[in-house]
């Protein structure tokens, strides 16, 4: 299996401010992904966190507004940019590796924006 | 990638079987099928996962008919800590492992 530390577990920020979410696995992995989830909803990919090229955004994701980190094969980080309320959601850290058949998953970052 | 269709809500009651139907209609060849449970303020965690006809693990079985249209996830003698979302999905890992996560299903235990 494999282990994610997604920090941090939640923040309450003020509109117009951003937010890093970081996401470290304990174990080097080929793939990670960002997803957002809304309340009550199911997940949304919001880009592909590639090392040592730039992410790959999902249709409706802006790197703009979510500037995505990939410096090496054991961590990323997500921005959430110029916030507002519409962001509130939580953000969830996904992993895959070669040889495994499942992704693992971080606890997420709960975000309400005010 | 395929898409899948879940019922949005299933009750049951502690002990008995639950049975969690899952339609993927445009299923493809290389696409495999695997299921997901998600507690409140968790992220979602790997079940089981199957190609074709009968898989069985530990806590889950997967039924897949020849034609892979559809999927049962079968929860055996569930407890109310199997209360949480359960989601359906359809992927080729050779297409980075990218998810198409549908609505899920909320299985509600009671006592």
């Amino acid at each position: 299996s494999a282990v994610i530390s997604q920090k941090p577990s939640r923040d309450i920020c003020q509109r117009g401010t951003s937010l890093t979410i970081q996401c470290q696995v304990d174990s080097q992995v080929t793939m990670m992904f960002w997803y957002r989830q809304q309340p009550g909803q199911s997940l949304t990919l919001i880009a592909t966190a590639n090392q040592g090229s730039e992410a790959t955004y999902e249709s409706g994701f802006v790197i703009d507004k979510f500037p995505i980190s990939r410096p090496n094969l054991t961590f990323s980080t997500l921005t959430v940019s110029n916030m507002s309320p519409e962001d509130s959601s939580i953000y969830l850290c996904s992993v895959n590796r070669a040889w495994d058949t499942e992704a693992f998953f971080g606890q997420g970052t709960r975000l309400t924006v005010v | 990638l395929a898409k899948t269709t879940q019922p949005i809500s299933m009750d049951s009651y502690e002990g008995q079987e639950v049975n969690i139907t899952c339609s993927h209609n445009n299923i493809a060849t290389n696409d495999y099928i695997t299921w997901y449970q998600q507690f409140p303020s968790q992220g979602p965690r790997f079940i089981i996962q199957g190609y074709k006809t009968k898989v069985t693990n530990e806590v889950a079985s997967l039924f897949i008919p020849a034609d892979r249209k559809s999927s049962t996830l079968s929860l055996p003698r569930v407890s109310l800590s199997d209360t949480a979302v359960y989601y359906c999905l359809v992927g080729d890992k050779n297409s980075n492992y990218q998810l198409i996560w549908g609505a899920g299903t909320k299985l509600i235990i009671k006592p």
